[in-house]
C-alpha cells in the first residue's frame, strides 16, 4: 500500500485565490511527522511546513497552513492568496519515528497559478 | 535551515561511464541522504551516509552501482557507475537539521543527469 497518496496530479488556481492540495497517509506508527515541499522547475526542493503527529494545532507558516485531520489520516496543504511564483510541484512526505530518519514522498501535485 | 551545494548542477554523459556528484554543507551534520528523482516521478531514497561508517542502502539500490563516500561531517559524494539511460534523473542530497519542533530535511539544488 502507498504510504503517502496525493490524488491530484495537477491543479489550477486563479491568482490571489486559496487552494488546497490533498495528502493522505498510512502508518501504524503512533509518532510521525508530515512535511510539505515545493519543487519549482529548477529542481530544488524547498521545505514549506511541518506537522507532528502529536501537535494539537494545525501548523501555519506565512501563506501556508496544514489542515491536519489525524483520524482521517490527512494532511492537506492550504496556500492562501496564490501568487504566480507558487506554480510548482508540491510533495507531501512522512517520516515515521520507528523507521529512522528516512522520508517517504507522495507522487506530487503540479500547481499552476493563472494570472 | 542549511546551505547545501551540489556539483555538478547538470551533466550529459555517455552510457557505460561513471559520474561523481559532490554535496557540500555549510556546517557539520551527522547524516546525509541521497535521493533519486526519475523524470516525472517522486523522490526515492538511495542511501543514508553517516560519517565514518558504510552507507546504508535502500531496497533496490546497491553499493556497486551507487558507491558513496562520507569523508567528513560536511561533505559526501555519490557515484553513479556504469550508467545507462535509465539512470537519467535528478540526484539530490539532503541533511537533517533540528528545529524548534522537528528534525527537518533540507535539500541541495540537485544534479540533473542525462545519460545518452
Amino acid at each position: 500500500a502507498q504510504k503517502i497518496t496525493q490524488t491530484q496530479p495537477g491543479m489550477f488556481v486563479q491568482e490571489k485565490e486559496a487552494v488546497t492540495l490533498d495528502c493522505t497517509y498510512d502508518t501504524s506508527d503512533p509518532s510521525y511527522g508530515l512535511f510539505w515541499y515545493k519543487q519549482p522547475s529548477s529542481g530544488e526542493m524547498i521545505f514549506l511546513i511541518y506537522q507532528g503527529s502529536y501537535d494539537q494545532q494545525n501548523a501555519t507558516e506565512g501563506r501556508y497552513s496544514l489542515n491536519f485531520q489525524k483520524a482521517r489520516k490527512s494532511a492537506n496543504l492550504v496556500i492562501s492568496a496564490s501568487q504566480l511564483g507558487d506554480s510548482a510541484m508540491y510533495f507531501c512526505a512522512m517520516r515515521e519515528d520507528n523507521a529512522g530518519n528516512m522520508l517517504t514522498f507522495g507522487g506530487g501535485t503540479r500547481l499552476m497559478v493563472k494570472p | 535551515s542549511a546551505v547545501i551545494s551540489q556539483k555538478p548542477s547538470r551533466d550529459i554523459c555517455q552510457r557505460g561511464t561513471s559520474l561523481t556528484i559532490q554535496c557540500q554543507v555549510d556546517s557539520q551534520v551527522t547524516m546525509m541522504f541521497w535521493y533519486r528523482q526519475q523524470p516525472g516521478q517522486s523522490l526515492t531514497l538511495i542511501a543514508t551516509a553517516n560519517q565514518g561508517s558504510e552507507a546504508t542502502y535502500e531496497s533496490g539500490f546497491v553499493i556497486d552501482k551507487f558507491p558513496i563516500s562520507r569523508p567528513n561531517l560536511t561533505f559526501s559524494t555519490l557515484t553513479v557507475s556504469n550508467m545507462s539511460p535509465e539512470d537519467s534523473s535528478i540526484y539530490l542530497c539532503s541533511v537533517e537539521r533540528s528545529g524548534s519542533d522537528s528534525d527537518t530535511q533540507y535539500f541541495g539544488p540537485g544534479t540533473r543527469l542525462t545519460v545518452l
